[in-house]
């Protein structure tokens, strides 16, 4: 089974803080994804990568920024958090199906709540 | 650029009747339609996915889904509805040329009472 795993499941930060959350997954797959999810606006992608070292901007990437040393590592990072960062945070990956037809496997998320 | 729609924040059924999440999607060319699952303080599960081929997908936990390209739908549907099905579901849906970027809907949360 394709596992994604995530570093922590609840997180409370001060706002200005750098936080960081990091994301591992354990089936070699190329494609890795950072969503944020609010009730009434659904998942909304922040990140995402192709490769190592390559990060595509999202839909929502102001205030993070991500980095991806490793294959199976991914990590999303908040410079200065803020209240309005307050969510729960999910890690994704996918391996690279012609077409992007392959699935996307999610870790359990991270509820990071800002003060 | 495409989209998701779930028109229905709650859906409400009773243990052993039919449920249908209702999903519909606007994308350039041909799609890829998925169904996730999340549980309470869980992350997303995928169901099911519909890529070519037969319009009636069967998935994960007896639930199955039909893609209808003229009405731009993809229903989850289930034929009898179990209390553990209780959860919030999401349809996704991604086109079929360049890079995967999945764009979810809002969610529908299915609540199914004994």
């Amino acid at each position: 089974d394709v596992k994604v795993t995530q570093s922590s499941r609840y997180l409370v930060k001060r706002t200005g803080e750098k936080v960081f959350l990091e994301c591992v997954q354990d089936m070699d797959h190329e494609n890795m994804f950072w969503y944020r999810q609010d009730p009434g606006l659904g998942l909304r992608l922040i990140y995402f990568s192709y490769d190592v070292k390559m990060k595509e901007k999202g839909d929502i990437p102001e205030g993070y920024s991500v980095s991806r040393e490793k294959k199976e590592r991914f990590s999303l990072i908040l410079e200065s958090a803020s209240t309005n960062q307050t969510s729960m945070y999910l890690c994704a990956s996918s391996s690279k199906l012609a077409g992007g037809a392959d699935t996307q496997y999610f870790g359990p998320g991270t509820r990071l709540t800002v003060l | 650029a495409q989209s998701v729609a779930q028109p229905e924040d709650q859906v409400n059924v009773a243990e052993g009747n039919p449920l249908t999440v209702k999903c519909t999607y606007s994308v350039s060319g041909n799609p890829y339609l998925f169904w996730y699952v999340q549980y309470p303080n869980r992350g997303l599960q995928f169901l099911l996915k519909y890529i070519t081929g037969d319009n009636l997908v069967k998935g994960s936990y007896g639930f199955e889904a039909e893609f209808n390209k003229s009405q731009t739908s993809f229903h989850l549907k289930k034929p009898s509805a179990l209390v553990s099905d209780s959860a919030l579901y999401f349809c996704a849906v991604s086109p079929n040329t360049g890079f995967q970027k999945l764009v979810f809907g809002t969610g529908t949360r299915l609540l199914v009472s004994p």
